[in-house]
C-alpha cells in the first residue's frame, strides 16, 4: 500500500514563527503537492513538484515555499506564521500522467494532514 | 482556468434513502475522479472515469461520466452511516501531462441512523 506520512497531525504555532511541514511517501512517486483545506474553500493546492529540486507555484502560494531535496520528501514552509496560516495542510503524491505500463497515472494519495493553529 | 462545481454542498439524509451528488464543469476533462474523506483523515479515491458516458459501480455506489466529458455524478443507494464523509470529485484537464488536478469544494454528506 501506498504510503504518504505527514510528521504532525497537530501543531500550534505563534505568529511570526518559521513553521516547517515535512512530507514522505513511499511509492517513488515522482509528483508530490501541498493543499490547504478550508470549510467552505476545498482544497487549494500550494506548490507542486514534478521532480527532485522542481517546484511550481500552485494557486495561492504567497507566504510558503517549499523544498524537495529528495525524491521522497516534499516540505513545506511557513518563513513567517499569521494567523490566517491556520487551517488543514495536506500533503499528495502521484504518478505522472506519462507514466508507462499499468502505474496507476495521476491518482493521488493524500496523508493524514497537519492541523496547524497560528496564535 | 478550469472549474468544477459541486452540488449539493450538505446533505443530510435518514440512513436507507438514495442520493446523487454531482460535479459539473464548463471544460472537458481526459478523466475524473471521485474521492471520499473521512474525519481526520486524507482523501482516499474511490473510482476514476475515463471514457465519456462510462459507468461503474462500487457496490451502492454508482459513478457516471457525462458523454461530452464535463460533469459527473455519484448515486448512492441505500445510504448507511459508514457512508458519511466529505466526497470530492477532481478532474484531470484534457491535455494535462504534468497539469495539476483540478478539485470541487467536495460534498459533505451525514448519513443518520
Amino acid at each position: 500500500d501506498v504510503k504518504v506520512t505527514q510528521s504532525s497531525r497537530y501543531l500550534v504555532k505563534r505568529t511570526g514563527e518559521k513553521v516547517f511541514l515535512e512530507c514522505v511517501q513511499d511509492m517513488d512517486h515522482e509528483n508530490m503537492f501541498w493543499y490547504r483545506q478550508d470549510p467552505g474553500l476545498g482544497l487549494r493546492l500550494i506548490y507542486f513538484s514534478y521532480d527532485v529540486k522542481m517546484k511550481e507555484k500552485g494557486d495561492i502560494p504567497e507566504g510558503y515555499s517549499v523544498s524537495r531535496e529528495k525524491k521522497e520528501r516534499f516540505s513545506l514552509i511557513l518563513e513567517s506564521a499569521s494567523t490566517n496560516q491556520t487551517s488543514m495542510y495536506l500533503c499528495a503524491s502521484s504518478y505522472p500522467l506519462t507514466s508507462g505500463g499499468s502505474l496507476p497515472k495521476n491518482i493521488q494519495y493524500f496523508g493524514a494532514g497537519t492541523r496547524l493553529s497560528v496564535l | 482556468t478550469q472549474l468544477l462545481e459541486q452540488s449539493p454542498q450538505f446533505l443530510s439524509i435518514q440512513e436507507g434513502e438514495n442520493l446523487t451528488v454531482y460535479c459539473n464543469s464548463s471544460s472537458v476533462f481526459s478523466s475524473l475522479q471521485w474521492y471520499r474523506q473521512e474525519p481526520g483523515e486524507g482523501p482516499v479515491l474511490l473510482v476514476t472515469v475515463v471514457t465519456g458516458g462510462e459507468v461503474k459501480k462500487l457496490k451502492r455506489l454508482t459513478f457516471q461520466f457525462g458523454d461530452a466529458r464535463k460533469d459527473s455524478s455519484l448515486h448512492i443507494t441505500a445510504a448507511q452511516p459508514g457512508d458519511t464523509g466529505l466526497y470530492l470529485c477532481a478532474g484531470a484537464a484534457r491535455y494535462s501531462g504534468n497539469t495539476p488536478l483540478v478539485f470541487g469544494k467536495g460534498t459533505r454528506l451525514s448519513v443518520i441512523a
